[in-house]
């Protein structure tokens, strides 16, 4: 069975400072991980995804993240927010290889204040 | 070219009544996807569609639920005799042969139970 979990339900940043989202995965296979973002009314946005390559993902807008198997770790980072990436950012871990449904975790509202 | 599109955008229905939730995947796109986002449950997967088949229907909550797909185009999920508890946004990803494990989505049905 796979699991994700998202430490933190609410983030909040200052304009120009570090983003750090947590993410834990469980997985009992090889997992595929992924970053999806969410803004107010509108569907899901890939962000960036892990799929057993290199560990250090990089994404869109800045984003990226490190699959750490030690740690059954995916955080996403970016290294200065900006009011713009004030959304709800959700993990996601699926079986690797294939078609598979997505898991996700419960989910971060990020807010940047200026 | 064309994303993942979803009608109506909202619906409103009184309990008891049926509706239908429509998904046009991205031309060309193989798998199909399901998921449901509520409040108190998140997103869970409800069903996948590869081609006009469902080899995995395990996150329908109840037999009041099913969907079909016509080849691999269109797909539409109905929901009989609706309860206040089926109120969430209802979401369809596709994917491709090519990048089978990343999921588009659409944005969404908002579906309100009275």
């Amino acid at each position: 069975a796979q699991s994700v979990t998202q430490l933190g339900s609410h983030v909040s940043v200052s304009e120009g400072a570090l983003v750090l989202l947590r993410c834990n995965y469980s997985s009992s296979v090889p997992p595929y991980l992924f970053w999806y973002v969410q803004y107010p009314n509108q569907g899901l946005q890939l962000l960036l995804k892990y799929t057993s390559a290199a560990t250090l993902v990089k994404g869109i807008n800045g984003f990226e993240a490190e699959f750490k198997k030690s740690e059954t770790s995916f955080h996403l980072t970016k290294p200065s927010a900006h009011m713009s990436d004030a959304a709800e950012y959700f993990c996601a871990v699926s079986v690797s290889g294939g078609y598979n449904k997505l898991i996700f975790g419960a989910g971060t509202r990020l807010a940047v204040h200026p | 070219g064309a994303g993942v599109s979803q009608s109506p955008s909202n619906k409103v229905t009184e309990k008891g009544k049926d509706v239908e939730l429509r998904c046009d995947p991205i031309s060309g796109h193989t798998a199909l996807y399901w998921y449901r986002q509520s409040l108190g449950q998140g997103l869970e997967f409800l069903i996948y569609f590869q081609g006009n088949s469902a080899p995995d229907k395990s996150g329908l909550p109840s037999d009041r639920f099913s969907a079909e797909r016509t080849g691999e185009s269109v797909s539409t999920l109905t929901i009989q005799r609706t309860q206040q508890e089926d109120s969430a946004v209802y979401l369809c990803a596709s994917s491709s042969r090519q990048a089978r494990d990343t999921q588009y989505f659409g944005p969404g049905t908002r579906l309100t139970v009275l």
